[in-house]
């Protein structure tokens, strides 16, 4: 299936550093998703954003919709050991139906160094 | 408030048995998605229900799957005859669509083992 390309795969850092990826797509997108995946588990809804140009804030994370709506970052500023795991943007489209079908990224897997 | 919950949470079986997992929505929710998470192809929406109705089942691999939803608070995966490649970790979600869209929240997925 189609996926967004997600950038970087992995990324390996401190403790208290910022931590930014990225998503693009081909595609438009209606809404742009960011979740967070610790193993063994479902992905957990982190930031949701509805219109282009849009920054959002969650605590430490920040996410924009891009102003072409084909592109979304995440910013985590001052990581914390709890950070890490694998963090996944997608992409929300309407069907005819008016259904909501997520595209998913291929996924930033963050790695803390002691 | 409960989230979405899967059964089992793992499922280790012999090829060419039949396995079910089941969803339990969250209570409200009017949309069901099923997906398939590998290694090799990542995250893969399997199928999804509006209203207990299938929208869209474009992402079954093949006849082997089906999927039901009998009512708004319980769906099944089955896979029948089971096969190794069919190893995957399987993800329940569900979500609100209709006024005030609510994004797609997971259960925390069934790891199914095909011997």
């Amino acid at each position: 299936g189609q996926q967004l390309n997600q950038s970087p795969q992995s990324m390996f850092i401190q403790e208290g550093e910022d931590v930014s990826m990225n998503c693009t797509s081909s595609s438009i997108f209606n809404t742009w998703l960011w979740y967070k995946q610790d193993p063994g588990e479902g992905p957990v809804l982190l930031i949701a954003l509805y219109k282009a140009g849009e920054l959002t804030s969650n605590g430490r994370l920040t996410a924009q919709f891009g102003i072409t709506r084909k592109d979304s970052f995440l910013n985590i500023s001052a990581s914390i050991p709890s950070d890490v795991g694998i963090y996944f943007c997608a992409g929300q489209t309407r069907s005819n139906f008016g259904n909501e079908k997520l595209t998913f990224g291929t996924g930033t897997r963050l790695t803390i160094i002691p | 408030d409960a989230g979405v919950i899967q059964s089992p949470r793992h499922e280790v079986t012999e090829m060419g048995q039949e396995v079910t997992l089941r969803c339990k929505p969250i209570s409200g929710h009017n949309s069901l998605f099923w997906y398939r998470q590998t290694m090799m192809r990542g995250l893969e929406l399997l199928i999804y229900f509006n209203n207990n109705v299938p929208i869209d089942d474009s992402g079954m691999p093949e006849d082997r799957f089906s999927a039901k939803m009998p009512n708004a608070s319980f769906s099944t995966l089955k896979i029948q005859p089971s096969e190794p490649r069919d190893s995957a970790v399987y993800f329940c979600a569900s979500s609100f669509v209709g006024w005030g869209d609510q994004p797609q929240h997971f259960g925390d997925g069934t790891r199914l083992s095909i011997l």
